[in-house]
This record gives C-alpha cells, sequence and structure tokens, in this order.
C-alpha cells in the first residue's frame, strides 16, 4: 500500500542552524501539508501546498520556514534559522484533492534544536 | 473559522468494555470531521470520517462515530476495548469543500489507557 515517507526520522541542530526536512508523498497525490506537533500539545497546521505554490499558511509558517517540491517527488520543508522553540515532530501530509478526503500522513521527523 | 473541544484529556478503560471519546466541534462551513489515531512513537493513522454521507461512520477496528449536527458532536465509540486500542487519539475538522487544500484543525487529544 502506498504511504508518504519522511526523513530523517530524528534530525537534532544547533540553533540558528539551517535544516531541511525530506517527504515523498504518495505519488498520484495532489495536495500537499506540514504540521508540527509540540511535545505534549496538540497538532498544528503550518502549511499548504499545490500546483507549486502555497495555498494556506498559519501565523507559525513565518519568513523562517519555506516549502518546495524540487523535483516532483520530494516535498521539503526548509528552516532557515532554527529557535529552540523549533523542536517539534513534523508531519508530512498528502491527499488527492483538496476537500472531504484522508490526508495521508507520513510517521514524521523529531526536531530537536539545542 | 473551524475547531474542536475534545472533552476529556485521559480516558481510562478496563479491557471489554465499552470506550467513549467525547468531541464537540464548531464550524462556519459544513465541516468534515475525522478522527485519527497516534500511537505511541508512531504516526497518524485515519480511524474514520465523516463527509455529509451517513452520520453513523464505521471506522477501523470496530471503532464508530455518531455526526449529530444538533449537538455538534462527534463522538468515538467502541463496544468493547482491547489492549491494543491504547492510544492517543485525536479529532479533527476540515471545512467544507471549497475547491481548494484545506487544513485539518485538529483537537488537543484524548488518551486512551485500557487496564486488564
Amino acid at each position: 500500500e502506498p504511504e508518504v515517507t519522511q526523513t530523517p526520522s530524528h534530525q537534532v541542530t544547533q540553533m540558528g542552524q539551517e535544516v531541511i526536512l525530506r517527504c515523498v508523498p504518495i505519488s498520484n497525490h495532489l495536495y500537499f501539508y506540514w504540521y508540527r506537533q509540540i511535545l505534549g500539545q496538540k497538532v498544528e497546521f503550518l502549511v499548504s501546498f499545490y500546483n507549486n505554490e502555497i495555498s494556506e499558511k498559519s501565523e507559525i509558517f513565518d519568513d523562517q520556514f519555506s516549502v518546495e517540491r524540487p523535483d516532483g517527488s520530494n516535498f521539503t520543508l526548509k528552516i532557515r534559522s532554527t529557535k529552540l522553540e523549533d523542536s517539534a515532530m513534523y508531519f508530512c501530509a498528502s491527499t488527492p484533492s483538496g476537500a472531504y478526503n484522508e490526508q495521508f500522513f507520513g510517521p514524521g521527523t523529531r526536531l530537536t534544536v539545542l | 473559522a473551524q475547531s474542536v473541544t475534545q472533552l476529556d484529556s485521559h480516558v481510562s478503560v478496563s479491557e471489554g468494555t465499552p470506550v467513549l471519546l467525547r468531541c464537540n466541534y464548531s464550524s462556519s462551513y459544513s465541516p468534515s470531521l475525522f478522527w485519527y489515531v497516534q500511537h505511541p512513537n508512531k504516526g497518524l493513522q485515519l480511524l474514520l470520517k465523516y463527509t455529509s454521507a451517513a452520520t453513523l461512520v464505521k471506522g477501523i477496528n470496530g471503532f464508530e462515530a455518531e455526526f449529530k449536527k444538533s449537538e455538534t458532536s462527534f463522538h468515538l465509540t467502541k463496544p468493547s476495548a482491547h489492549m491494543s486500542d491504547a492510544a492517543e487519539y485525536f479529532c479533527v475538522v476540515q471545512r467544507g469543500l471549497t475547491g481548494t487544500a484545506s487544513k485539518l484543525t485538529f483537537g488537543t487529544g484524548t488518551r486512551l489507557q485500557v487496564t486488564l
């Protein structure tokens, strides 16, 4: 069964460093998302992406964040200068269409900023 | 705007007894509603979804939920709990059809504990 994959599973970085989190969505899906879950808190929406552009972003998704679909299969989240408060589990999701459909989640990348 | 409220942060049941996890929603549009489950150190798995068809929705592993518009509720139930059901459960709302990518809004989660 097709699934969303994410790499790495765990990333440790120093504050101020850039990180790139990678996701491979399910191949025939058109809509892509990033969510994050700070330890002990609820899952929060970051950004949605369709047709090579951002569809919607949350207040969390400031200028330090960017997303890209560089090669038609990968979907990346870049954090330019990490902060301690960026430590969280980051989930990628994809769906065939924009509404009324299950979003398929990857296993997540745990980001630890020291 | 849409939101969900999960009324219990923690529920403990004995194996073989019924499970009830409560969720109330708020949405300006006709919503889609979902329940996702997260086992320890795992990703999010869809249990079931409501998308304006039948109000009683059956999901995987014997779970079901009933959409009650008059009560703005979408409670999750299971007749008989199993030890493997121990996990975090999230009630999730998505605004109605817009033709564009539509974000999910998560509740704060309910941790289900199942005891012998």
